[in-house]
């Protein structure tokens, strides 16, 4: 089991939905972030909330929209997305790294959400 | 130019036998870290392996042990007594300092996948 919680597991909706994708960690990480991951294919970073603001945005569509309630809670709203957009999501979280340096702190990941857009 | 380079698309190995997956990086930046990570067919990204710019030994864990050659910007994983369950998707990603402005945001190569055979 992952310290990382995400559901849905599965999630399929047609273009006109709307859903939300949730990830919840309770290690105290600082850091969380969402990435993208078609299939053999790395993933791709989307955003990055540090101590509940958003201080990376990949220029991710609009139609992807995070939000981050609390140090804990991680989500991505989900809104007339595409059949491109088809891919397992991957949430993750981390600590932060000695001041000056580097974290060493490796990126924890949940089991992923894999969506399926009809 | 690619950050993180993983030449072998997939590798095939014997139960019992080590096997060693290439990573090599660019960049700049004086304080880096080097994260392996594997992902199972079941998605999920499970960390393995972390070896910083400015670690003197390389990095041990378990079954995995990292050879890292700074000098020639490489930080290969070697698996050692593979067994059937190290079958996956291996990724390396780099994690650069940035002058601590990149929010711990990790750069994967396209990575590895190993097969185990019996």
């Amino acid at each position: 089991d992952t310290e990382v919680t995400q559901t849905p597991k599965h999630l399929v909706m047609g273009m006109t939905n709307k859903k939300s994708l949730k990830c919840e960690q309770h290690m105290g990480h600082r850091a969380m972030y969402w990435y993208k991951q078609k299939a053999k294919k790395p993933p791709e970073l989307m955003f990055v909330y540090s101590y509940e603001k958003l201080s990376i945005n990949e220029s991710v569509p609009s139609r992807f929209s995070p939000e981050c309630p609390n140090s804990s809670l991680l989500n991505l709203h989900l809104h007339a997305l595409q059949p491109e957009d088809s891919a397992l999501y991957l949430c993750a979280s981390s600590q932060g790294g000695a001041q000056g340096r580097v974290s060493n702190q490796p990126q924890h990941f949940g089991d992923g959400t894999r969506l399926s857009i009809l | 130019a690619q950050k993180i380079t993983q030449t072998q698309p997939g590798m095939f190995v014997q139960e019992k036998e080590a096997v060693t997956l290439d990573c090599t990086y660019d960049t700049s930046d004086p304080s880096y870290g080097l994260f392996w990570y594997k992902q199972p067919s079941s998605g999920e990204m499970i960390f393995l392996i972390y070896q910083g710019s400015y670690d003197q030994q390389n990095a041990t864990e378990g079954r995995y042990s990292l050879n890292f050659q700074k000098a020639r910007k490489s930080a290969n994983l070697v698996i050692s007594a593979s067994q059937l369950g190290d079958s996956a998707m291996y990724f390396c990603a780099m994690r650069e300092w940035g002058g601590g402005t990149s929010y711990g945001k990790l750069t994967f190569g396209q990575g590895t996948i190993l097969t185990v055979h019996p």
